[in-house]
């Protein structure tokens, strides 16, 4: 399996505009959780779903955020408008509980910068 | 909810020698402490984990201990490497509402001076 798989690996956007973040997770994982890093507030749960339904979204800063998972191989992140304080590395990850481990398989993150 | 908190938040040490990182969570359910290594520029990945049933776990020169009762749990590395040095974060997870809700700690930069 090739991991999870982020894209872009780096964005950098002005003020205002659209973003979208996209992650594959690993194929039979059944958890997916998106984290936003900061050297402020080190790492922050934004979102997961577990089946592609939303379970905890209580991580959202506020209504610019919105994700979604269409199906178990595809989530997308947006923010809309972007701004300064959104630049960070967003970090998605996926889990199984049924492989009988909890631990986490990140992607190799999206550094956003937003100017 | 959850709280874990982690010490130091920086640590250097002379290789060849040993690093602990200590992490507190206050939650009494939590069930199964993760320990993920994040070199500079590159992804958090997990290197060991240890769940509530057992107080020590070891892989070869890390091991992790829990103390449930105090509530903490701890990373040790033995002959600390050159390329042990990367930020360490800990984790706290539980069920919660059939799901598991994961909180990490603030993380440890780990430097050693070769």
């Amino acid at each position: 399996d090739a991991g999870v798989i982020q894209s872009p690996r780096h964005e950098v956007t002005e003020m205002g505009q659209e973003v979208t973040l996209r992650c594959k997770p690993i194929s039979g994982h059944d958890y997916l959780f998106w984290y936003r890093q900061t050297m402020m507030r080190g790492l922050e749960l934004l979102i997961y779903f577990n089946n592609n339904v939303p379970i905890d979204d209580s991580g959202m800063p506020e209504d610019r955020f919105s994700a979604k998972m269409p199906n178990a191989s595809f989530s997308t992140l947006k923010i809309q408008p972007s701004e300064p304080r959104d630049s960070a590395v967003y970090f998605c990850a996926s889990s199984s509980l049924r492989q009988g481990r909890d631990g986490y398989t990140f992607g190799s993150g999206t550094r956003l910068t937003v100017v | 909810g959850e709280n874990v908190e982690q010490h130091p938040s920086t640590l250097s040490v002379q290789e060849g020698d040993s690093a602990v990182i200590k992490c507190t969570y206050s939650d009494s359910a939590s069930n199964y402490f993760p320990w993920y290594k994040q070199e500079l520029g590159k992804r958090p990945q997990l290197i060991i984990d240890i769940r509530s049933n057992v107080g020590e776990k070891k892989d070869q020169r890390i091991a992790v201990t829990l103390n449930k009762t105090a509530k903490h749990f701890s990373l040790h590395i033995t002959e600390t490497q050159p390329e042990d040095s990367a930020v360490y974060f800990c984790a706290a997870s539980r069920e919660s509402g059939g799901y598991q809700k994961v909180t990490f700690g603030t993380g440890t930069k780990l430097q050693v001076i070769p």
